[in-house]
C-alpha cells in the first residue's frame, strides 16, 4: 500500500512539445503528492507540490493534474525544452511516521533540440 | 527555497575503511532528516531516518551497526559507512524540512558519490 507506481520508465519528446508523466497510489492516507526534478549527479528538487483538494495545480510550464477517485496524478511540461532533460519523480506522503516521502520509479526524460 | 548542504560531494575510500558524510540545513531547523540511497537509474530508497537528540529509525534491511547516523543539532545530520566495501559504493543523499514552520517541502542535498574500492 506504500507504493507510488509511475510511467513511463522514459520519454523522449520533441522541443517545444508537451511531456506528461503519470503516477499512481494505493494508500488512501497519502495528502501531499510532490514532484521531483534530478539531473545526474545532483540530489532532487522540488518542483511543484499538491494536496488532494484540488485538482489541478500550475507553476510555470509545470501543471500537476490530480484525480482523486482514480488515485492518480501528473505531471504535464508545456513548452518542454533540452534544459528539461532530466529524471522526474512522483512521490507522495501522508499521516505516516515522520511523513517520509514515497517515491515513484523515476521518468528519464530527453527533450530533442 | 531552503538550503541542505552536503557534503563531501564524492569520495573514494579502501575497502575496510570508514566515510562519514554531513547533511547541514543551512537556513533553517530540522528535528528529522532523512537519509536516502540511489543506485544508477534507479529511485531513492530511504535508509532511515535521523531524529535530533534521539536514535535514528532504520528501514527495514539497512544494518544500524553499518551505517550510523548521529543528529546532534537542529541543523546538523551525520552518516557514517562503516567498515565499506565495494557493495556500499552508492550515491547517498539526505534531506529535510523547516520543522519550525511545518511546511510540508521536503528540501534534498546535493548527493555524495561513494566508490569504495
Amino acid at each position: 500500500q506504500q507504493q507510488v507506481k509511475q510511467s513511463p520508465q522514459s520519454l523522449i519528446v520533441q522541443k517545444g512539445g508537451i511531456s506528461i508523466i503519470n503516477c499512481a497510489y494505493e494508500n488512501t492516507a497519502f495528502d501531499y503528492f510532490p514532484w521531483y526534478q534530478q539531473f545526474p549527479g545532483k540530489g532532487p528538487a522540488l518542483l511543484i507540490a499538491i494536496r488532494p483538494d484540488v485538482s489541478e495545480k500550475k507553476e510555470g510550464r509545470f501543471t500537476i493534474s490530480f484525480n482523486k477517485s482514480a488515485k492518480q496524478f501528473s505531471l504535464h511540461i508545456m513548452d518542454s525544452q533540452p534544459g528539461d532533460s532530466a529524471t522526474y519523480f512522483c512521490a507522495a506522503n501522508g499521516r505516516v511516521s515522520a511523513r517520509q516521502l514515497t517515491f515513484g520509479s523515476g521518468t528519464q526524460l530527453t527533450v530533442l533540440p | 527555497g531552503a538550503v541542505v548542504s552536503q557534503h563531501p560531494s564524492w569520495v573514494i575510500c579502501k575497502s575496510g575503511t570508514s566515510v562519514k558524510i554531513e547533511c547541514r540545513s543551512l537556513d533553517f531547523q530540522a528535528t528529522t532528516m532523512f537519509w536516502y540511497r540511489q543506485f544508477p537509474k534507479q529511485s531513492l530508497m530511504l535508509m532511515a531516518t535521523s531524529n535530533e537528540g534521539s536514535k535514528a529509525t532504520y528501514e527495514q534491511g539497512v544494518e544500524k551497526d553499518k551505517f550510523l547516523i548521529n543528529h546532534a543539532s537542529l541543523t546538523l545530520s551525520t552518516l557514517t559507512v562503516t567498515s565499506a566495501h565495494p557493495e556500499d559504493s552508492s550515491f547517498y543523499i539526505c534531506s529535510a524540512r523547516d520543522s519550525r514552520t511545518g511546511d510540508e517541502k521536503l528540501f534534498f542535498g546535493s548527493g555524495t558519490q561513494l566508490s569504495v574500492l
